[in-house]
């Protein structure tokens, strides 16, 4: 098993750019999630998952969309990058039931921009 | 709301020395879980335990030791006899309707 997958692991871009962070997991995982991880503030959610066709925002969602169009896919798309969204994004799995199980993280993106 | 506090940002030790990090949480439910990650230099996270509300057991996995106690909510994390591959940067989180992570406590274990 790869685990969770995360494309690209480093992008920079301008100030209005949009693009698509991807994330994919071989595990059958139902429960996906998108993080970002800022200097002294630890990870924050930005949008979840617990199943194909079902999304829910997080702590962070402003400036994001996600879709889940299938189980091991699970996409965090920004329409107009901001500076503020400079970050390094981790993207989650776990079994059913985020509450309880462990996420499985992917190795990250680090997100510039400019 | 639910809440954790690492309060330690940086901690150095010389190698061999016993290190614990603290974490404090705030929860309102009754059900909940409590992690730690470990974050090393690499960048990727990876994890240490879980431990749920009903379970104050501590535990023991060879160098590391965890103490969960519900009466002062705070779930903290000992390493014994630290080594140098045991510097990263560690995370608390705590699971109640969604996962909410501490800020992280940056460990550097020195030869």
């Amino acid at each position: 098993n790869a685990g969770v997958t995360q494309t690209p692991k480093f992008q920079v871009l301008k100030t209005g750019q949009s693009m698509t962070l991807q994330c994919a997991q071989d595990m059958n995982h139902e429960y996906m999630s998108w993080y970002r991880q800022d200097p002294g503030m630890g990870l924050r959610l930005i949008h979840y998952s617990v199943g194909a066709g079902i999304t829910d925002q997080g702590e962070v969602p402003n400036g994001y969309n996600v879709s889940r169009s299938t189980t091991e896919d699970f996409p965090l798309r920004l329409l107009s990058a901001a500076p503020s969204q400079t970050s390094v994004y981790f993207c989650a799995s776990s079994l059913a039931g985020e509450r309880a199980n462990t996420q499985y993280f992917g190795p990250g993106t680090r997100l510039t921009v400019l | 709301a639910q809440k954790v506090t690492q309060a330690q940002t940086e901690i150095s030790v010389v190698e061999k020395e016993d290190v614990t990090l603290d974490c404090v949480y705030e929860t309102r439910d009754t059900t909940y879980y409590l992690f730690w990650y470990k974050q090393p230099p690499s960048g990727e996270l990876v994890f240490l335990i879980r431990r749920n509300s009903f379970d104050e057991q501590n535990e023991i996995s060879g160098r590391y030791s965890w103490n969960f106690q519900k009466s002062t909510s705070s779930f903290n994390f000992t390493i014994t006899a630290s080594q140098v591959v045991d510097s990263a940067v560690y995370f608390c989180a705590l699971s109640e309707n969604d996962m909410r992570f501490g800020a992280g406590t940056r460990l550097t274990v020195k030869p």
